[in-house]
C-alpha cells in the first residue's frame, strides 16, 4: 500500500532564513509522482512542485525545491528565504498509477510552519 | 491558469437533510475528484470520475454519492446528512496526461448540526 509521512507537525522558521520539510514515502510501484502542496488558513490547497519518480534532476520551482533521495523513499521540501506570507499548512502526497482510482493522491498529515518576523 | 470553483466557502445544514456541494472545472479536464480533510487524517478520496457519468468510489464513499452529467461540473451529494460528515471537502481536477498536478478549489467548510 502507498503510504506519505511527515514527520514534522509543526515548525519555526525565521524570517529569511531557509527551512526543510520532510517527507517520506512508501511504494512497490515504480512509476509515481510526488507534490507538495500549501494550505493557508484560508482552506485553499495550492500546487508548489511536482517531482516525477523518473526524474533525475530535482524539481525548482522559484524558492521551492524538492530534494529528491529515491533510495531513501525521501522528497523535502525546500524553502529558501522564507517569508511572513509562507506561514501555512503544507502537504506531501504521492500519485500512483492511473489504474490506482484514477492516479488519486494520497497526502501525509501535514507539517504547519510558522514564520517568525 | 486553471480554476476549480466550489459554490460555498460555509455551509450549515441539519441532519436528515440531502445535501449538494457543486464543483466546476474551466479547464476541460478528464479527471475529477472529491476529497474531505479532517484534523489528523488529512485528506481522503470520497469518489472521482474519469469522464462524463464515469465514477468510482474512493476510499471513503460511505454516505456519499456523485454526478457528473457534464464534464466540467462534479457534485457532490450527501443522501441524508449526519452530523459525522461535518468537514472541509475539497473538489479537484486534473487532465489524463501524466505528471499534472491536480488543481483544488477553495474546499467547503461544512457543519451538520
Amino acid at each position: 500500500a502507498q503510504k506519505i509521512t511527515q514527520t514534522q507537525p509543526g515548525m519555526f522558521v525565521q524570517e529569511k532564513e531557509a527551512v526543510t520539510l520532510d517527507c517520506t514515502y512508501d511504494t512497490s510501484d515504480q512509476s509515481y509522482g510526488l507534490f507538495w502542496y500549501k494550505q493557508p488558513s484560508s482552506g485553499e490547497m495550492i500546487f508548489l512542485i511536482y517531482q516525477g519518480s523518473y526524474d533525475e534532476q530535482n524539481a525548482t520551482e522559484g524558492r521551492y525545491s524538492l530534494n529528491f533521495q529515491k533510495a531513501r523513499k525521501s522528497a523535502n521540501l525546500v524553502i529558501s528565504a522564507s517569508q511572513l506570507g509562507d506561514s501555512a499548512m503544507y502537504f506531501c502526497a504521492m500519485r500512483g498509477p492511473r489504474y490506482n482510482q484514477g492516479g488519486k493522491l494520497i497526502f501525509g498529515q501535514g507539517t504547519e510552519l510558522s514564520v517568525k518576523p | 491558469d486553471v480554476k476549480v470553483t466550489q459554490s460555498s466557502r460555509y455551509l450549515v445544514k441539519r441532519t436528515g437533510e440531502k445535501v449538494f456541494l457543486e464543483c466546476v472545472q474551466d479547464m476541460d479536464h478528464e479527471n475529477m475528484f472529491w476529497y474531505r480533510q479532517d484534523p489528523g487524517l488529512g485528506l481522503r478520496l470520497i469518489y472521482f470520475s474519469y469522464d462524463v457519468k464515469m465514477k468510482e468510489k474512493g476510499d471513503i464513499p460511505e454516505g456519499y454519492s456523485v454526478s457528473r452529467e457534464k464534464k466540467e461540473r462534479f457534485s457532490l451529494i450527501l443522501e441524508s446528512a449526519s452530523t459525522n460528515q461535518t468537514s472541509m471537502y475539497l473538489c479537484a481536477s486534473r487532465p489524463e496526461q501524466g505528471g499534472q498536478p491536480q488543481h483544488f478549489g477553495d474546499g467547503t467548510r461544512l457543519s451538520i448540526l
